[in-house]
């Protein structure tokens, strides 16, 4: 089946503990990208990656790092977390025909508290 | 930059009663527009699509028709049914980088 994995469900953590998000899809799409849902304010892209070794900067990047060192894997590291990057996070995968994207799936979400 | 911007939330309807969400768009070029929709619990799973002026996107019931002049893609859906209470995304995507634009979501429920 066609997917976006995304490991952990959900994750309660402590300020300050490095952790990382996984997000793994499986139809060897060239886009990926991270996203974080918070209320009112809809979902905003963090980082994307156009292929293995591209990655840059979306709308709110700040405090986040992203890796793209294989094809089908986009991990999202917080590396020093805070209260204000608790949130709903979405990764997304996408397939271009000549140039342009042409579908998106997305994984199913991680829940992430920063306490 | 670009943005989209939904009405204000939430909605509740009665069953089969007539659901019109609006959407309209602030974007450079000629963007594709989507909506997304994400039932309790789980991702977002795109609804319908339309990627130029005039096209109407529709799917189980839901359509949306691009409209450039008015810079709009408002979902409309004749009889909603319980089954379609979930938050509704309006989506805009433009530019090489492959970046969808969301709005805020909408909230709706049906209630039997």
């Amino acid at each position: 089946e066609a997917q976006v994995t995304q490991n952990p469900r959900y994750l309660i953590t402590v300020t300050g503990k490095k952790l990382t998000v996984t997000c793994s899809q499986n139809m060897n799409h060239e886009y990926m990208s991270w996203y974080r849902q918070d209320p009112g304010l809809g979902l905003r892209q963090i980082y994307y990656s156009m292929n293995v070794e591209v990655t840059d900067k979306g709308d709110v990047p700040e405090g986040y790092k992203v890796s793209r060192k294989e094809k089908r894997n986009f991990p999202l590291i917080l590396e020093s977390p805070s209260p204000n990057q608790t949130s709903l996070y979405f990764c997304a995968s996408s397939r271009h025909l000549r140039g342009s994207p042409i579908s998106y799936t997305f994984g199913s979400g991680t829940r992430l508290t920063v306490v | 930059g670009d943005s989209v911007t939904q009405m204000e939330g939430p909605v509740t309807l009665s069953e089969e009663a007539f659901l019109t969400i609006n959407c309209t768009y602030t974007a450079t070029g000629y963007p594709s527009l989507f909506w997304y929709v994400q039932y309790p619990g789980e991702g977002l799973q795109l609804l319908l699509k339309a990627t130029k002026a005039d096209d109407k996107g529709s799917n189980k019931g839901f359509e949306a028709t691009y409209r450039k002049e008015t810079t709009s893609f408002h979902l409309e859906k004749g009889s909603v049914q319980v089954s379609d209470s979930a938050v509704y995304f309006c989506a805009l995507r433009s530019g090489a980088n492959s970046k969808l634009t969301f709005g805020k979501g909408i909230t709706l429920s049906v209630r039997p």
